[in-house]
């Protein structure tokens, strides 16, 4: 089946420092991916879609210059959280559809630490 | 817009017992329908599916049908054990977004 990655599966930063997590598809392309949000307790918040290639699409509310996403290839994304502070402390989790289908494949999530 | 609203949790079981975890929708549409599951320190998993009425989605013993009538899709299991411990998701597929429920924790006790 459709394997998605993600890495690091932890990170610990400091405040105002900035991490870069990868997302990739290993047996598939990607024509779509997603980067959500989960907060303790609480359900996933969709952040932003990019299409490779193009720029992400981000959800209102979400800083696109503070989470900054790059899709350049078909089997990676990567999502950038600049001058990190400990607010966004939570699980980053990534996604990837294939062209032409609607079913979306989890990696396994980061969990970000900003101290 | 389109949603989904779950039962809130969390859900306290003995093992062995019935499983019943309410999920209901709104939608324009025909959406495809999906249940998600997390266990403690993991990432989604997609548990089972169905993408039209009267669809029976079923995997590791849980099923849901999809019920147009009741804009519905129950997650149930006959028989829970303590591994089904875990948070799960009732989500919609729409226009190729997922749109998610808020997320029921079931614990079970041996």
């Amino acid at each position: 089946g459709a394997v998605v990655s993600q890495h690091p599966s932890r990170v610990i930063c400091k405040s105002g420092t900035s991490v870069k997590i990868e997302c990739r598809s290993l047996d598939f392309q990607a024509t779509t991916m997603f980067w959500y949000r989960q907060f303790p307790k609480q359900s996933l918040m969709l952040m932003a879609t990019s299409n490779e290639g193009s720029k992400a699409t981000y959800e209102q509310g979400v800083e696109k210059d503070k989470f900054l996403i790059n899709h350049a290839s078909l089997t990676l994304s990567t999502l950038t959280v600049t001058s990190a502070h400990p607010e966004d402390s939570s699980f980053y989790i990534c996604s990837a559809t294939q062209d032409g289908f609607y079913e979306q494949y989890f990696g396994p999530g980061t969990r970000l630490t900003v101290t | 817009g389109d949603s989904v609203t779950q039962m809130e949790g969390p859900v306290t079981l003995s093992e062995e017992a019935f499983l019943t975890i309410n999920c209901t929708y709104t939608a324009t549409g025909y959406p495809s329908l999906f249940w998600y599951v997390q266990y403690p320190g993991e990432g989604l998993q997609l548990l089972l599916k169905a993408t039209k009425a009267d669809d029976k989605g079923s995997n590791k013993g849980f099923e849901a049908t999809y019920r147009k009538e009741t804009t519905s899709f129950h997650l149930e299991k006959g028989s829970v054990q303590v591994s089904d411990s875990a948070v799960y998701f009732c989500a919609l597929d729409s226009n190729y977004q997922l749109i998610w429920g808020a997320g029921t924790k079931l614990i079970i006790k041996p």
